[in-house]
């Protein structure tokens, strides 16, 4: 079966612009959830969706945001790029939202600005 | 605010020795734990999970992990270690409903002396 998978797997992206990086979590699975790991540090929660409905954020600014597809795909956008955004981004999915169904990951899009 | 510490940045173990890392979590009530291993350039994989009941947790590769309530602390072990475990491994903790995401501690990186 394939997990769940990211695109692009790199990026390079100048300050001021806007990505959108993608995401296709695994068959069955309806809940997706993005994380920011920063070099060095451990992921950092950004959102999760279920049955296209966001259901949690965590501490971002706006210029993040997200939105999920009827077949559960799921993208991140990112407005205004800063430095600081340079980051791995990874994508996750689970069947549910409750913690019985852990989160499968992807291997991520490295994004880097400049 | 809930938090995870992962006290040891690097640690280098032996090839065929033991391993532990150690994991202390902040937060009121038992939290869901998990334990998670990054080898480079890819994403998360779940090494074992304890949610409630018997305190010592059995994983994937061998891997095995001991709750302790008193100590807030969910430290990972493994009897003897393989070059192929050298990797970025991260304590992670979880709250009732799943909605504020996983919260990851900063990372230990495992290298494997020959």
């Amino acid at each position: 079966d394939a997990g769940v998978t990211q695109s692009p797997t790199h990026l390079i992206k100048t300050r001021g612009q806007q990505v959108t990086l993608r995401c296709s979590p695994i068959s069955g699975h309806k809940s997706v959830s993005w994380y920011q790991q920063v070099l060095g540090q451990g992921p950092q929660f950004i959102f999760q969706y279920y049955e296209k409905e966001e259901r949690g954020r965590g501490n971002f600014p706006d210029r993040f945001s997200a939105r999920q597809f009827p077949n559960y795909s799921s993208e991140l956008n990112v407005n205004a790029l800063l430095l600081g955004d340079s980051a791995l981004y990874l994508c996750a999915s689970s069947p549910g939202t409750g913690w019985n169904s852990p989160l499968h990951f992807g291997n991520g899009t490295r994004l880097t600005v400049t | 605010a809930q938090s995870v510490t992962q006290p040891d940045i690097h640690i280098t173990v032996s090839e065929g020795a033991s391993l532990e890392l150690r994991c202390n979590y902040s937060y009121g009530a038992t939290p869901y734990l998990f334990w998670y291993v990054q080898s480079p350039g890819q994403g998360l994989q779940l090494l074992l999970k304890y949610f409630s009941g018997d305190t010592l947790v059995q994983g994937i590769k061998g891997f095995e992990a001991e709750f302790k309530r008193s100590q807030s602390s969910f430290n990972l072990r493994k009897p003897s270690v393989h070059w192929s475990d050298a990797a970025e491994y991260f304590c992670a903790v979880g709250f009732s409903g799943g909605a504020d995401g996983l919260t990851f501690g900063k990372g230990t990186h495992l290298i494997i002396q020959p």
